[in-house]
């Protein structure tokens, strides 16, 4: 079955800097890739995703890449500010599995 | 859209006892996803369920636990004979169909088992 890794574990940046999170995943034939923020003690909200035949995506300061022949997809959100802490999930979909599987996530810490 | 719902938010069982997981989709969702989040930790798949059938059952343990999505009424994960190991945050997500479509999270129900 499909194994999604993300990197890193937690990441601490300053306000106003970017943050960059990086999952790669095994199975070839996956063709969906969202990603969540969930904070502490609450569902996990999708905020952006990508399907596989577009290779970025962009909203407002948050943007997706994906790179298939890599098999990795990046979140990237520009001018960070306090309300971004919270944990990230990566996920991906495809293969004839229909469950998404989903990294371990990244603990995003915004520094003031 | 009342959005996923689940109840109840919060559940405590004693070892042995049984625990019954309530999870409506969003109107117009058919497609419904059980996973399970320890603590520290990230989402486990374990069921995919369309109406009156289970399409993806290969996350979920073989023993003690099962799922069902009527023709009426909402999804159920039932966890018979609970164990400390049970306790976890359970989500149901659901989505209009499978494959590409996204799927959104209900507020999850945080099992406690004593």
């Amino acid at each position: 079955g499909e194994n999604v890794e993300q990197h890193p574990s937690t990441l601490s940046v300053q306000e106003g800097d970017s943050a960059v999170i990086k999952c790669t995943y095994s199975d070839s034939a996956s063709n969906y890739f969202p990603w969540y923020k969930q904070e502490l003690g609450k569902r996990p909200q999708l905020i952006i995703d990508i399907r596989s035949n577009v290779g970025e995506k962009k909203d407002q300061r948050i943007a997706v890449t994906l790179n298939k022949t890599a098999k990795h997809f990046s979140l990237h959100i520009t001018e960070t500010q306090p309300e971004d802490s919270a944990v990230y999930f990566c996920a991906a979909r495809g293969g004839g599995a229909d469950g998404l599987t989903f990294g371990k996530g990244t603990h995003l810490i915004i520094q003031p | 859209n009342a959005g996923v719902m689940q109840n109840p938010r919060h559940l405590v069982r004693r070892r042995g006892q049984e625990a019954r997981l309530r999870c409506s989709p969003m109107k117009g969702h058919s497609h419904v996803y059980w996973y399970r989040q320890l603590p520290e930790e990230g989402l486990k798949f374990m069921v995919y369920l369309q109406k009156e059938n289970i399409i993806d059952e290969s996350g979920m343990p073989k023993e003690r636990f099962s799922a069902e999505f009527p023709k009426e009424g909402p999804s159920i994960l039932r966890i018979q004979q609970v164990v400390r190991g049970d306790s976890a945050a359970y989500f149901c997500a659901s989505s209009p169909g499978g494959g590409k479509s996204e799927a959104f999270f209900g507020q999850g129900t945080r099992l406690t088992v004593v």
